[in-house]
C-alpha cells in the first residue's frame, strides 16, 4: 500500500516570492508521482507526472517538481507566483507497472497568494 | 473535444436512501476511474472500471457500486445512504494502458441529510 504526506496544509506567499510545496510518499513498490491542483468549485487538473527518466519534472503555468527517491519526496516549486496560482495541490501516487491507474492523494495543500 | 462531465451537480438525499451519479468520459478514453473527496481531504480511490469490466476498488463497502457502458461513459451507484457519504465525488477518465493520464470533471456534490 502507498501513502502520501503533504506537510504543509496552508502555504501564504507573497505575489511574484517563490513557494514550494511539500509531499513525502511511502510505498513498498516502484511508484509514479503527481502533482494535481484544484481550482474551487471545480475538479482536479494535471500540473505534472514523474513516470522515468529526469528526476527533474517540469510542468503547466511555470510549476515544476524533482523526485528524489533517498528522501521518498517529490516536491513542488515555482520561481514567482501569481494570484491566479491561489488553489489547493494535491501531491498523488500511483503504483508503477501496467495495472489499474489507482490514484493515492495526501490531504492537501492549499495556497494562498498575497498581492 | 468535450472533457468529462458530471450529473447532477448537486444533490440533496436523505439518509437511507439510494443516489446515482453520471459521468461520461472524454472522448476516446475506455476507463473511468471515481473518487469521493470529503470536505478538507484528498480524494479517496472508489473503483475502476476499464472496458465495462470493474479494474481495482478502494476501501469501499459494497453499498457503492458502478457500471460502465458501451460508451465508456460510467454510473456510480450508492444504496442505503449514510451521513459520512456526503462529499464531492469525482469521475476521472483516461486512456488506460498505462499512459498514466487522468482528466477529471467537476463533479457532484452530495449532501446527505
Amino acid at each position: 500500500a502507498q501513502s502520501v504526506t503533504q506537510l504543509d496544509s496552508q502555504v501564504p506567499v507573497f505575489e511574484e516570492a517563490p513557494v514550494e510545496l511539500r509531499c513525502n510518499y511511502s510505498s513498498s513498490v516502484s511508484v509514479y508521482l503527481f502533482w494535481y491542483v484544484q481550482y474551487p468549485n471545480q475538479g482536479l487538473q494535471l500540473l505534472l507526472k514523474y513516470l522515468s527518466g529526469s528526476t527533474l519534472v517540469k510542468g503547466i503555468n511555470g510549476f515544476e517538481a524533482e523526485f528524489n527517491k533517498s528522501q521518498t519526496s517529490f516536491h513542488l516549486r515555482k520561481p514567482s507566483v501569481h494570484i491566479s496560482d491561489t488553489a489547493e495541490y494535491f501531491c498523488a501516487v500511483s503504483e508503477s507497472g501496467f495495472g489499474n491507474e489507482k490514484l493515492t492523494f495526501g490531504t492537501g495543500t492549499r495556497l494562498t497568494i498575497i498581492p | 473535444e468535450t472533457g468529462v462531465t458530471q450529473s447532477p451537480t448537486h444533490l440533496i438525499k436523505t439518509r437511507g436512501q439510494q443516489v446515482t451519479l453520471r459521468c461520461s468520459s472524454q472522448s476516446g478514453h475506455n476507463t473511468v476511474s471515481w473518487y469521493q473527496q470529503a470536505l478538507g481531504q484528498g480524494p479517496q480511490f472508489i473503483f475502476q472500471y476499464y472496458r465495462e469490466e470493474e479494474n481495482g476498488r478502494g476501501n469501499f463497502p459494497p453499498r457503492f457500486s458502478g457500471l460502465q457502458f458501451p460508451n465508456y461513459s460510467s454510473e456510480l451507484n450508492v444504496n442505503a445512504l449514510e451521513l459520512d457519504d456526503s462529499a464531492l465525488y469525482l469521475c476521472a477518465s483516461s486512456l488506460g494502458g498505462g499512459t498514466y493520464e487522468q482528466y477529471f470533471g467537476p463533479g457532484t456534490r452530495l449532501t446527505v441529510t
